[in-house]
C-alpha cells in the first residue's frame, strides 16, 4: 500500500523551513527520500534505516518514527534549488521493493 | 561511471505496436529495478532484478509487459501490444547488494507515448 505525504504542495519564500511528512500504514524496514525536478530522474537525498541509522545528504535532516511508521523531512533555510518533488518510498518486510508515497511538491521562491 | 543508461529517451509508437525499452546499470550493481511514472498512479515499480534473476514483477501490469534481464550489464522490458494508456516515463534504476538499505540510482527514463 502506498504511503500518504503531506502536504501534496508547498510554496516557500527562499530561506524559509519546510517540513514533509511521510506516513505508512504498515511496519517499515527503511525510509527513503528522493528529489525529482521537472522533466528529470528521481535522486537519492537520503536513507534512514530501522534502528536509527541514516545515510544521505549533509544539509538535509530528517526523523524516523519506527513506532508510528511515520518519516519527516526537513529543509532549513530553503534554497532555490530545494525546488522539486520529494517522494519517499518505504521499504516494509525482507523484500527490497521500494513503495514510493503520492509525492509534495515544493516550490521556492524569491 | 557513467550512471544508468537508458535507451531510447523517447519513444513514440502506435497502438498495437510492440515496445522494447533498454536499460544499462551500474557496473557492480547487484539490483535492477524498473519503475512507471504518470500523472495518476505516480512512481510505481513493475519488477525488480536481484543477480538477474526476476524477484517481484507483482507489478507488471499485464500479460502484455514482459522484463528480461539476460546478463549484468543489460535488461529489456518489452510492451507487446502496446495501447495508449501505456503512455508514461519508464525508468530503471539500479542498487548495490541489499536494495534495502542502498540508494538506487535511476536512469534518465524513457518517455513512451502510444498513439
Amino acid at each position: 500500500q502506498q504511503p500518504v505525504q503531506s502536504p501534496q504542495a508547498v510554496i516557500l519564500r527562499e530561506g524559509e523551513d519546510a517540513v514533509i511528512n511521510c506516513s505508512s500504514s504498515k511496519a517499515l524496514y527503511s525510509v527513503h527520500w528522493y528529489r525529482q525536478k521537472h522533466g528529470e530522474a528521481p535522486v537519492f537525498l537520503m536513507i534512514l534505516l530501522k534502528g536509527g541509522e541514516q545515510k544521505g545528504h549533509e544539509k538535509i535532516s530528517a526523523s524516523f518514527n519506527e513506532k508510528k511508521q511515520q518519516s519527516s523531512l526537513y529543509l532549513t533555510a530553503s534554497q532555490l534549488s530545494y525546488s522539486g518533488t520529494y517522494f519517499c518510498g518505504t521499504i516494509t518486510g525482507t523484500a527490497s521493493k521500494l513503495t514510493f508515497g503520492t509525492g509534495t511538491r515544493l516550490q521556492v521562491t524569491l | 561511471d557513467a550512471g544508468v543508461i537508458q535507451s531510447p529517451r523517447h519513444e513514440v509508437t502506435e497502438m498495437g505496436q510492440e515496445v522494447t525499452l533498454r536499460c544499462k546499470p551500474i557496473s557492480g550493481h547487484d539490483y535492477l529495478f524498473w519503475y512507471r511514472q504518470t500523472m495518476m498512479r505516480g512512481l510505481e515499480l513493475l519488477i525488480y532484478f536481484n543477480n538477474n534473476v526476476p524477484i517481484d514483477d507483482s507489478g507488471m501490469p499485464e500479460d502484455r509487459f514482459s522484463a528480461k534481464m539476460p546478463n549484468a550489464s543489460f535488461s529489456t522490458l518489452k510492451i507487446q501490444p502496446s495501447e495508449p494508456r501505456d503512455s508514461a516515463v519508464y525508468f530503471c534504476a539500479s542498487s548495490l547488494a541489499s536494495g534495502r538499505s542502498n540508494e538506487q540510482f535511476f536512469g534518465p527514463g524513457t518517455r513512451l507515448t502510444v498513439l
